[in-house]
């Protein structure tokens, strides 16, 4: 297991377009954490998923935006219309479900929408 | 919200100790302090955790004050490679990881 990969690493679109992104967690690990960071900022969480049920998502995630993790393992973020703001880089995590378990981040997807 | 303070910058000389302060003065007695930094254009990468003993593994060393308000992260030989953003933070039970802004660390020669 190589760790958590997403896919693309960079992604530029054109304002109104959709995206989607994916993440392929490290296989044994049942939480899967999406994150959204902007320049001089920590990451914000979005949302999370424990096997394929969506748990918890921030009141940041628009109607716009759309997570799936469907047989709980990779998951896709998808962000409709996209809107100049919505550059950022985009976190995936995942996890062990316990307190004792740190995260493990990927290196994350680069958008610029234009 | 993040739950902890952070000074925002700080700078060290390569091959001495690195020394990051953290405040959680709100913290719960079930709650776990976190280190991650992240390097330019990476994703945040674990270093350590602990509850209320001091922590050691092969990257750094966790001080927890005893009543548990504040901690230090203790890089005991900063190298170059180390210039990092460093984030603390409290985690309670399985809750997701709130970042802060974190404190960027310089390393120089």
């Amino acid at each position: 297991d190589t760790g958590v990969s997403q896919n693309p690493r960079h992604k530029i679109t054109k304002r109104g377009q959709n995206v989607t992104f994916r993440c392929d967690p490290i296989s044994e690990h049942n939480r899967l954490y999406w994150y959204r960071q902007t320049l001089g900022q920590g990451p914000e969480f979005l949302t999370y998923f424990q096997n394929e049920a969506q748990l918890e998502k921030s009141r940041l995630l628009s109607d716009r935006f759309s997570a799936e993790r469907p047989k709980g393992s990779f998951s896709t973020l998808e962000i409709q219309r996209t809107e100049q703001g919505d550059s950022a880089m985009y976190l995936c995590a995942s996890s062990l479900a316990s307190v004792n378990y740190g995260y493990t981040f990927g290196s994350g997807t680069r958008l610029t929408v234009v | 919200d993040a739950k902890t303070t952070q000074p925002p910058s700080m700078d060290c000389a390569e091959g001495r100790a690195a020394n990051l302060p953290c405040n959680h003065s709100t913290i719960s007695g079930n709650e776990y302090v976190y280190w991650y930094r992240q390097i330019h254009s990476q994703g945040p990468q674990y270093i350590i955790h602990g509850l209320k003993n001091n922590e050691t593994n092969e990257m750094a060393s966790l001080i927890i004050t005893e009543d548990r308000k504040s901690s230090t992260l203790i890089l005991p030989h900063a190298t170059l490679r180390d210039t990092a953003v460093y984030y603390c933070i409290v985690r309670e039970n399985t809750d997701k990881l709130i970042f802060g802004t974190g404190t960027r660390l310089q390393v120089f020669p």
